[in-house]
């Protein structure tokens, strides 16, 4: 079955530039997306079709998507950033989440 | 505004069976394909099923198929989830999700309901 790989935390401090990368066999052959998750509450799509973001979402949020790896970029990261983030795409008719990351600013 | 209200959760018997159900609103339901993703205690987001606008397909995660039976009724701009044999690992937050324009990704979310199986 089809994984995608994020790593477990990534840590950044108040303003600065946090990447989160989501690996996958041809990742960059798929439309990949992410979804912030904060405890006791909903997802919430940042990124989709690898690069778009939904209205309401900051111009912080970045995304990209090549070869065998996404990443979503939050630039100027606030303390409101603070949450897991999980990337996701379709393969074989099935949705596939990433592992999750979670991002603690610091 | 759009709004999908997830019910019908709670604690059920291992082997037992749980309907949930979505309420939609603010939105042309039969325009979109809907999902159901969950979250176990601790855990990562879970895919379990999808059925598209007219459920001409349905799709399953390997972990649920035989068990789970999703349907929707757009007249009643409702969704839902018949969960049999229901398993322990089947514990978790229960979330309706929308998507746009085929499934590719989920765009608006509920605000879940707790499924919890244990004797």
């Amino acid at each position: 079955s089809y994984e995608l790989t994020q790593p477990p935390s990534v840590s950044v401090s108040s303003g600065q530039t946090a990447s989160i990368t989501c690996s996958g066999d041809e990742l960059g052959d798929k439309y990949a997306c992410w979804y912030q998750k904060k405890p006791g509450q909903s997802p919430v799509l940042v990124i989709y079709q690898d690069s778009k973001r939904p209205s309401g979402i900051p111009e912080r949020f970045s995304g990209s998507n090549s070869g065998n790896t996404a990443t979503l970029t939050i630039s100027g990261t606030q303390a409101m950033d603070e949450a897991d983030y999980f990337c996701q795409a379709w393969d074989s008719s099935t949705a596939v989440f990433g592992t999750g990351t979670k991002v603690t600013v610091l | 505004e759009v709004q999908l209200v997830e019910s019908g959760g709670g604690l059920a018997k291992p082997g037992g069976s749980l309907r949930l159900s979505c309420a939609a609103s603010g939105f042309t339901f039969s325009d979109y394909s809907m999902n159901w993703v969950r979250q176990a205690p601790g855990k990562g987001l879970e895919w379990v099923s999808s059925i598209t606008r007219s459920s001409t397909y349905i799709y399953y995660a390997d972990s649920v198929e035989g068990r789970f039976t999703v349907s929707r009724d757009n007249a009643k701009n409702s969704l839902y989830l018949q969960m049999n044999s229901l398993r322990a690992e089947d514990t978790a937050v229960y979330y309706c999700a929308r998507s746009p324009g085929g499934l590719y990704y989920f765009d608006y979310w509920g605000q879940g309901t707790l499924v919890t199986v244990s004797s």
